[in-house]
């Protein structure tokens, strides 16, 4: 069946440092889209690649979809305190109209 | 414009009772998903409705969980009976329909905890 994973499954970084989380979709998705999910709180959307080989860029996130459209991954440079909380890719494999969401990174900043 | 509501916020029953959830999504959002969260993973889609019919079911629990959404405006979720297995969190989101079809961002609510002992 269809799977959507994340890698790391944890990342801890010092208040600074860069993070980049990685998302791998077992068939072609539609599109992909990612979303934040604050400890104790709802997944709150970021943004959506829909092109193949797609770069989107939000201040310090950059959100990058592969040619294949079967991977993507979120950059985050000069990690803030803020940026803590887990990181999910999502999206309707080609053709079909459901919707997966991705196991999920767990970032902690530490000041 | 108002956010997905949904109640109640928390829920502890003992196993084998019934419990239901209910989700008002944003208005004029056809499209309805609940979601279970459980501790550490992420949301597992349900079910899907575009306005009141059922798109997507394909991994609902139906010996146990129901769904519906009279009107195509709020839906409620139930559980009869509840399992442990069941303690999680339970998503309810909405998003408009694009009309070139692609997807658009989805509203999630506050979830419902459910703890089932």
């Amino acid at each position: 069946g269809q799977q959507v994973m994340q890698i790391p499954q944890y990342q801890h970084v010092q208040e600074g440092e860069d993070f980049t989380t990685y998302c791998n979709s077992s068939t072609t998705l539609s599109n992909i889209q990612w979303y934040k999910q604050r400890p104790g709180g709802h997944p709150v959307f970021l943004i959506q690649l829909v092109k193949s080989g797609e770069v989107k860029k939000q201040k310090r996130l950059t959100f990058q979809f592969g040619e294949a459209k079967k991977n993507s991954s979120l950059h985050i440079t000069a990690t803030q305190t803020t940026d803590v909380g887990t990181y999910f890719c999502a999206g309707p494999p080609h053709r079909f109209n459901k919707f997966y969401f991705g196991s999920g990174t767990k970032l902690n900043v530490k000041p | 414009e108002a956010g997905v509501a949904q109640s109640p916020r928390y829920k502890i029953i003992e196993k084998r009772q019934s419990v239901a959830f209910w989700c008002n999504p944003i208005s004029g959002h056809a499209t309805l998903y609940w979601y279970q969260q459980i501790l550490g993973q992420g949301p597992k889609l349900l079910i899907q409705f575009q306005n009141n019919g059922v798109v997507d079911d394909s991994q609902l629990p139906k010996d146990r969980f129901s769904a519906e959404r009279l009107k195509g405006v709020d839906s409620t979720l139930k559980i009869q009976p509840a399992k442990l297995e069941d303690s999680a969190v339970y998503l309810c989101a909405s998003r408009r329909v694009r009309r070139d079809g692609n997807y658009n961002e989805q509203f999630f609510g506050p979830g419902t905890r459910l703890t089932v002992l």
